[in-house]
């Protein structure tokens, strides 16, 4: 059965650089959420997406911003980098609006080290 | 100096073993509560959930007890295989129809053959 693919796997940005993180949910699924885990941490939602609509908004940093494309993947853009985001960024997606658990599954997820 | 959050609760058990993780958890309107594995440099991988109108769930070789009262989660593992050892967390839903989960501290489970 086809997963969340997100890609890259693994990342290394120098502090003040940007990424973009890539997130492909399952297919039909319309919900995105990203969370954030740091080392030895437990995830942290940062922001959730419905039908290309902001849905919800966690403790994700102004620096950051996120949508959701037609395809109903979404991208993580993270500026002016500091070594504290170094982190898994994880993307899970779902089907039905944030409405319901069903499907609920993540992504093997982004390793991104800020030197 | 130690970093809060470097070291998870641990629990060790021997293979074929029952396991009994818990958790605490602080938000009494939640509606879901979940129970998640995750192995090394991977996604939390679904185990079981459970509504909160329910106090207990099974499934296979897992048990999810729910003690509103307290705000306490439970996941019990039957026969504890080397294939379990992981990282465990409890997690709900902040209730209203929302569906953006807090998780609770981990506790890594290690299995001892």
């Amino acid at each position: 059965a086809a997963g969340v693919i997100q890609s890259p796997r693994h990342l290394i940005k120098e502090k003040r650089e940007t990424a973009t993180l890539k997130c492909y949910p399952i297919p039909r699924h319309d919900t995105v959420y990203w969370y954030q885990q740091g080392p030895g941490q437990d995830p942290q939602f940062l922001i959730s997406f419905y039908e290309k609509m902001q849905s919800d908004k966690g403790s994700i940093p102004d620096r950051f911003s996120a949508q959701q494309f037609s395809d109903y993947h979404s991208e993580l853009n993270m500026s002016s980098l500091e070594l504290g985001d170094s982190a898994l960024y994880f993307c899970a997606s779902s089907k039905g609006g944030g409405q319901t658990l069903y499907g609920y599954t993540f992504g093997s997820g982004t390793r991104l080290t800020v030197v | 100096g130690e970093s809060v959050g470097l070291h998870l609760p641990t629990l060790s058990v021997q293979e074929g073993d029952n396991s009994i993780i818990n958790c605490a958890y602080s938000n009494s309107a939640s509606d879901y509560f979940i129970w998640y594995k995750q192995e090394s440099g991977k996604g939390p991988q679904f185990i079981i959930d459970i509504r909160s109108n329910m106090d207990k769930r099974q499934g296979q070789r897992v048990t999810v007890l729910l003690n509103k009262t307290v705000k306490h989660l439970s996941l019990q593992i039957a026969a504890t295989q080397p294939g379990d050892s992981a990282v465990y967390f409890c997690a709900q839903t902040p209730g209203a129809g929302s569906y953006q989960l807090t998780f609770g501290k981990g506790t890594k489970l290690s299995v001892i053959p």
